[in-house]
């Protein structure tokens, strides 16, 4: 499958601390997505990193990118009860298709 | 800020019924898509749109079809509702992914479908 596929599935942490998740895939990408799903709501886009980028920052959000593992992290540091969300990465791999992965649920405890 | 707008947030239908669902964007964007999302499988592409009256199969385009009339305006039909068609629907749209740049999608609150 070209399926990005997420770790951990599921992330329950305290508030203040880091959360970290992964993205693994298969095929040659083009560029790469981090999305956040509110329960019950749209997508809502975070970042993008090109495929010959290694590192994106965003606020409190940190991406990496690494092509020859075919991997990805987001890293939410100091996180919020309100960061609480669905967590997907999505590859552009070519085209207009946009291939999502399953997603990392994060539970941050107030 | 991009505007993607679902019809619906919620419908319950009967099996057999033909289904509409309806998606506007208000940012003259060239593409638009359809996904459902289930439990475990995220996001599954159904159909997408590049143009007007122009449209692309996506991963599971069985039991649905499309329209695109209108560059703002993309539907999704289901000819005849059956039950295995229940989840959320995703409606997105994008600038333009032919660039890679370009390529953020702006989605709809959803609609989350249940057949009877």
């Amino acid at each position: 499958s070209q399926q990005g596929e997420e770790d951990p599935q599921a992330l329950s942490i305290q508030e203040g601390e880091n959360a970290t998740m992964n993205c693994s895939y298969k095929t040659s990408i083009n560029n790469l997505q981090w999305y956040r799903q509110n329960s019950g709501r749209g997508l809502v886009h975070l970042i993008l990193i090109r495929s010959n980028e290694r590192e994106k920052h965003s606020g409190r959000l940190r991406v990496t990118l690494d092509t020859s593992k075919k991997s990805s992290s987001l890293l939410i540091t100091a996180s919020r009860a309100a960061d609480t969300a669905s967590y997907f990465c999505a590859l552009l791999t070519g085209g207009f298709k946009t291939i999502f992965g399953a997603g990392t649920r994060l539970f941050v405890k107030a | 800020d991009v505007k993607v707008t679902q019809s619906s947030r919620y419908l319950v239908k009967r099996t057999g019924e033909k289904v509409f669902l309806e998606c506007v964007q208000d940012m003259d964007h060239e593409n638009m898509f359809w996904y459902r999302q289930d439990p475990g499988l995220g996001l599954r592409l159904i159909y997408f749109s590049y143009d007007v009256k122009m449209k692309e199969k996506g991963d599971i385009p069985e039991g649905y079809s499309v329209s695109r009339e209108k560059k703002e305006r993309f539907s999704l039909i289901l000819e005849s509702a059956s039950t295995n068609q229940t989840s959320m629907y995703l409606c997105a749209s994008s600038l333009s992914a032919r660039f890679y740049t370009k390529n953020i999608q702006y989605f709809g609150a959803g609609t989350r479908l249940s057949v009877l």
